[in-house]
Parts: C-alpha cells; sequence; structure tokens
C-alpha cells in the first residue's frame, strides 16, 4: 500500500478535461515537490511533469500540474486518443528518506 | 542523446542474489548533477522505488529493502549495478535504471532518463 494515493481510473471522450489526483501527506507531497510519469502499454515511464508544473521539453502544454497543501493534481486538456496510459504521481518522502509513488491511474480515452 | 541499457540474468532462484547492471551511454555517470537509480514494477503492479546511488559511490535505498539491497557503481565503465538478496516470488518484477536529477534550489528531485527495463522472475 502506498503513502501517496491515486484514484486506480480516469476516463474522458476526446477532446474533453480531465484530471488526476494525487494524495499525500506533509512529509511527502505537503513538503516537497511532486513529478508525474507517463507509461503506455509495454514501455518505460516518462517523465511528463516535474516541480508540481514544470514541463520537460517536448511535453505539449496539454499537460499541467498543480498542488495544494498535501494534494497534486495532473490536468489532461483537449484529451486525444494517444493519451491513454498509466500515470503515476511521485515525491520525495522526508519520513522514509526515499522517493514514493502512487499507486497509479489507469487513464482510458472513451 | 542520454541512454541507459538494463542487463543481467532474467530468472533468479528463491533465496539467490538478483545482480543487475545498467550501462550509461551518452553521457558521463561522474556528472556531479545527477544520481542514478533502480526502480521496480511488478507484473500488473505499481512503480517502487529500490535506491539511488551518487558517482562518490554514496547510496541510499528504500527501509523496506534496505536489508537486501546493495547499488554500486564503476565509474570507469559507466555503470552503475544492483544486488538485490534472499529473492523471492515477490521480487518478480520489470526493473528500470534511471538518471535522477537533484535541483537543491528549487527542490526539484526526478528521474529523467529510464532505461527500457528488463523483467526478473523469481521462480525454481
Amino acid at each position: 500500500q502506498s503513502v501517496v494515493t491515486q484514484p486506480p481510473s480516469a476516463s474522458g471522450t476526446p477532446g474533453q478535461r480531465v484530471t488526476i489526483s494525487c494524495s499525500g501527506s506533509s512529509s511527502n507531497i505537503g513538503g516537497n515537490t511532486v513529478n508525474w510519469y507517463q507509461q503506455l502499454p509495454g514501455t518505460a515511464p516518462k517523465l511528463l511533469i516535474y516541480g508540481i508544473n514544470q514541463r520537460p521539453s517536448g511535453v505539449p502544454d496539454r499537460f499541467s500540474g498543480s498542488k495544494s497543501g498535501t494534494s497534486a493534481s495532473l490536468a489532461i486538456s483537449g484529451l486525444q486518443s494517444e493519451d491513454e496510459a498509466d500515470y503515476y504521481c511521485a515525491a520525495w518522502d522526508d519520513s522514509l528518506m526515499g522517493e514514493v509513488f502512487g499507486g497509479g491511474t489507469k487513464l482510458t480515452v472513451l | 542523446q542520454l541512454h541507459l541499457q538494463e542487463s543481467g540474468p532474467g530468472l533468479v532462484k528463491p533465496s539467490e542474489t538478483l545482480s543487475l547492471t545498467c550501462t550509461v551511454s551518452g553521457g558521463s555517470i561522474s556528472s556531479g548533477s545527477y544520481y542514478w537509480g533502480w526502480i521496480r514494477q511488478p507484473p500488473g503492479k505499481g512503480l517502487e522505488w529500490i535506491g539511488s546511488i551518487y558517482y562518490s559511490g554514496s547510496a541510499y535505498y528504500n527501509p523496506s529493502l534496505k536489508s537486501r539491497v546493495t547499488i554500486s557503481v564503476d565509474t570507469s565503465k559507466n555503470q552503475f549495478s544492483l544486488k538485490l538478496s534472499s529473492v523471492t516470488a515477490a521480487d518478480t518484477a520489470v526493473y528500470y535504471c534511471g538518471r535522477r536529477v537533484v535541483v537543491v534550489a528549487a527542490n526539484y528531485v526526478y528521474f529523467d532518463y529510464w532505461g527500457q527495463g528488463t523483467l526478473v522472475t523469481v521462480s525454481s
């Protein structure tokens, strides 16, 4: 059981805006920055968002991140079929002295 | 472009030691700006951070695995390695290596490059 919690699934239709939540505690999300990774089927995870809301080069601005207190969110606007993937949030945990990942959210594009 | 490649046995017997190596190309593992780490993913499950190491050899581990894990670095070969002892079926997973960025001033800590992953099955 992860110390950072995500909903197991989310869905949306093409063009729609969807959000994925990530809930933690003061020792991880509350006190540190949050990262998001996208894992397409059968591939390695890819960095999508770092430092709460920073996009690496090449990541479309349809993807955005935010944080409030001990929770974070990933928003995807203009949903596309190729966005169908697993999404993981992650943060450093000051108590565990290590990195923690959320359990992952499977996004389905209907 | 940085490239990371995991290598090692795909099958390990219970109670034995799992050993994997990550070879880094397109950049130096001795760059002071980065750490290097291992993450694993059991089939159909989520990601779990195993541990990370600096080129100097300073390493830190997931507390839940610390008693069984050793991560080492070989700067002459531009490689770092993972050893996990006393494995059981619960250690069956895809193992990824990655480059870990740390920007203290901005409190940024993240993995920006990942290897393709290698499946290790623990079975007799």
